[in-house]
């Protein structure tokens, strides 16, 4: 299957600075990207969809202000969590789509644990 | 609101076994479903997906089955093993892109 990779693994920041999160398409043109957020013992909530070029859709809830997403390139999308906090600790879990259309299956990356203290 | 969710948040089988995970959904317009498996740490996995004009679809040792009726969903596993340990998770596409998570079942395994 397709490949999706995020960078870092596992990061640890101080409150107060921001966190960038890459995803990366390896071998196809992620024409959508997704972000999702996990807290322990949770399933995975839908953060944001983003398309190459354009704004990313927010999900209710989530402060596209604090979560800024950018889809450059067919190939990358990153999240910055900006003036992080200790409740912004998460599991953060990207996925990708290769096609334009609906109902396809979509490649997760590994996920990102970041940990604010 | 739109939801999927899980009747059982933990499953407990012997090795060998088969497992089943059960799983429903909300919205009636959904058409596509997907099960995925997630181990500690990880991003999820993918194992089936189905459609709405399916009412089963079977892989390597695991079938779906999709109850529209009821809107239902469920995830046989055949013949059990210690490295199907994992969160299974049941989601759903809702307006055509967006992948929706239900609650989760961790699946145990005895030796």
């Amino acid at each position: 299957g397709a490949v999706v990779s995020q960078h870092p693994s596992w990061v640890i920041c101080k409150s107060g600075t921001s966190v960038k999160i890459e995803c990366r398409s390896l071998d196809f043109q992620a024409t959508t990207m997704f972000w999702y957020r996990q807290f322990p013992k949770q399933s995975l909530m839908l953060m944001a969809t983003s398309n190459e070029g354009s704004k990313a859709t927010y999900e209710q809830g989530v402060e596209k202000d604090k979560f800024l997403i950018n889809h450059a390139s067919l190939t990358l999308s990153t999240l910055t969590v900006t003036s992080a906090h200790p409740e912004d600790s998460s599991f953060y879990i990207c996925s990708a789509t290769g096609t334009a259309n609906a109902n396809t299956e979509a490649f997760f990356g590994q996920g990102t644990r970041l940990t604010v203290v | 609101g739109e939801s999927v969710g899980l009747h059982l948040p933990t499953l407990s089988v012997q090795e060998g076994d088969n497992s089943i995970i059960n799983c429903a959904y909300s919205n009636s317009a959904s058409d596509y479903f997907i099960w995925y498996k997630q181990e500690s740490g990880k991003g999820p996995q993918f194992i089936i997906d189905i459609r709405s004009n399916m009412d089963k679809r079977q892989g390597q040792r695991v079938t779906v089955l999709l109850n529209k009726t009821v809107k239902h969903l469920s995830l046989q596993i055949a013949a059990t093993q210690p490295g199907d340990s994992a969160v299974y998770f049941c989601a759903e596409n809702t307006g055509g892109f967006k992948t929706i998570f239900g609650a989760g079942t961790r699946l145990f395994v005895k030796a």
